[in-house]
């Protein structure tokens, strides 16, 4: 079946350090990818998605490469800001299930010190 | 425009009571989601609707959970005889079908059982 595994958290940064969260996946077929964003007491907010290799989703600074070869979709930030802090979600859909449900990592929290 | 809408925003229930939770998703969207968040499983997917078609009731962890959708729209998750490890937050998402399919979140429902 379909699974995502994320690294584990928390990371802690300070403001502007560069920011490497880790997503690899393991589904059937050609998965569309999703970062998903839960800032603290808000719902989950798309952040970024790729849906074919090498496609490069970004959004509000943030950046990540659909890599089949190495089954990855690694999050990026060049300078991360206070108002980052939230928890990260690594997601996939596969057309394959024939629902297109989210499978989703186990989140990873950001904080983001001044 | 108005995003997905959930209510109760809480809900706090004794062990053995039904409970029901309603989403609605976002005008026009054809496809609805059901999943629930807690700390022990992350975010696990528990249904999924796609217009008329029959719902897949595959992630629904036992027969005390049901749901529906009435008229392709507003959507109600029933819990009975409600069970401690029931407490989660219940998140609604809805997408358009055909569009890579970005889910819209709403800002969930968190039950808690006493």
């Amino acid at each position: 079946g379909n699974s995502v595994t994320q690294m584990e958290g928390p990371v802690t940064l300070s403001e502007e350090a560069f920011l490497t969260i880790n997503c690899t996946y393991t589904a059937t077929g050609y998965p569309s990818l999703f970062w998903y964003v839960q800032y603290p007491g808000e719902g989950l907010q798309l952040l970024l998605k790729a849906t074919k290799a090498d496609d490069k989703g970004s959004n509000k600074g943030f950046e990540a490469t659909y890599r089949k070869e190495t089954t990855s979709f690694h999050l990026e930030k060049g300078s991360v800001q206070v108002s980052d802090s939230a928890v990260y979600f690594c997601a996939l859909s596969s057309m394959d299930t024939g629902r297109r449900a989210l499978t989703f990592g186990s989140g990873t929290r950001l904080q983001v010190q001044p | 425009g108005a995003g997905v809408s959930q209510s109760p925003s809480n809900k706090v229930t004794e062990k053995g009571k039904d409970v029901e939770l309603r989403c609605d998703p976002i005008s026009g969207h054809t496809a609805l989601y059901w999943y629930r968040q807690s700390l022990g499983q992350g975010l696990e997917f528990l249904i999924y609707f796609q217009g008329n078609s029959a719902p897949d009731k595959s992630g629904l962890p036992s027969d005390r959970f049901s749901a529906e959708r009435t008229g392709g729209s507003v959507s109600t998750l029933t819990i009975q005889r409600t069970q401690q490890e029931d407490s989660a937050v219940y998140l609604c998402a809805s997408s358009l079908r055909g569009e890579m399919n970005e889910q819209y979140f709403g800002p969930g429902t968190r039950l808690t059982v006493t």
